[in-house]
């Protein structure tokens, strides 16, 4: 059974930058599994943020960016602002149309 | 503005059957794969299922192999999910979501909850 792990929780400063993994537990996560990233908020319904690695919605806040790091799909938030707290879970395609999310990091602005 | 809004959700006891629907406006339906997503109470998210949009491709996840069916009626805009034998681990807010590019979803609707308890 394939299992994608994030950090289950960070905290960043009001400012601050954050930068939350993705991996897999088939090997490195590359440009073929489609990372996408997607924010929650508590009593809301997912929001998307990033898709195919690095591409950002038209709602996307510019401060949200995608990557690869280390094998690991990457969401790097730059100049976190206290509307960031929230949990984020990143959804990984692994052929066959198989999608898997991640389990999520609550993301903390204290 | 797209819009996607699920229902038919409730409360069913094991084994029993519930046939969600999630009702499309603001895009042109047929030109999207669309998505069920579901999340248990407290926990995270869990993708559950696939169609194209053509309906003619459907795909699932292990865990729901052979007991749900997606479908969807592109002349109603509308994505079903039915799902048989359901068990007390089905219980989660479920999500219908519009496919975007390959592997993701861009909209959510609000969900609809199902609870399977005896």
């Amino acid at each position: 059974q394939t299992v994608v792990t994030q950090e289950p929780s960070l905290t960043v400063s009001p400012g601050g930058t954050v930068t939350l993994t993705c991996a897999s537990s088939t090997g490195a996560v590359t440009s073929g599994y489609y990372p996408n990233w997607f924010q929650q908020k508590p009593g809301q319904a997912p929001r998307a943020l990033i898709y195919s690695t690095s591409n950002k919605h038209s709602w996307t806040p510019a401060r949200f960016s995608g990557s690869l790091l280390g094998g690991k799909a990457a969401l790097t938030l730059s100049g976190v602002q206290p509307e960031d707290e929230a949990e984020y879970y990143c959804l990984l395609y692994y052929g066959g149309a198989q999608l898997v999310f991640g389990g999520g990091t609550k993301l903390t602005v204290l | 503005e797209v819009q996607l809004v699920e229902s038919g959700g409730g409360v069913v006891q094991p084994g029993g059957s519930l046939r969600l629907s999630c009702a499309a406006s603001g895009f042109t339906f047929d030109d999207y794969a669309m998505h069920w997503v579901r999340q248990a109470p407290g926990k995270g998210l869990e993708w559950v299922s696939l169609i194209s949009g053509d309906g003619g491709s459907t795909y699932y996840a292990d865990s729901v192999k052979g007991r749900f069916t997606i479908s969807r009626d592109n002349s109603k805009n509308s994505l079903y999910l039915q799902m048989n034998s359901l068990r007390t681990e089905d219980t989660a807010l479920y999500y219908c979501a519009k496919g975007y590019s390959y592997g993701s979803f861009d909209y959510w609707g609000q969900g609809t909850l199902v609870t399977v308890s005896s």
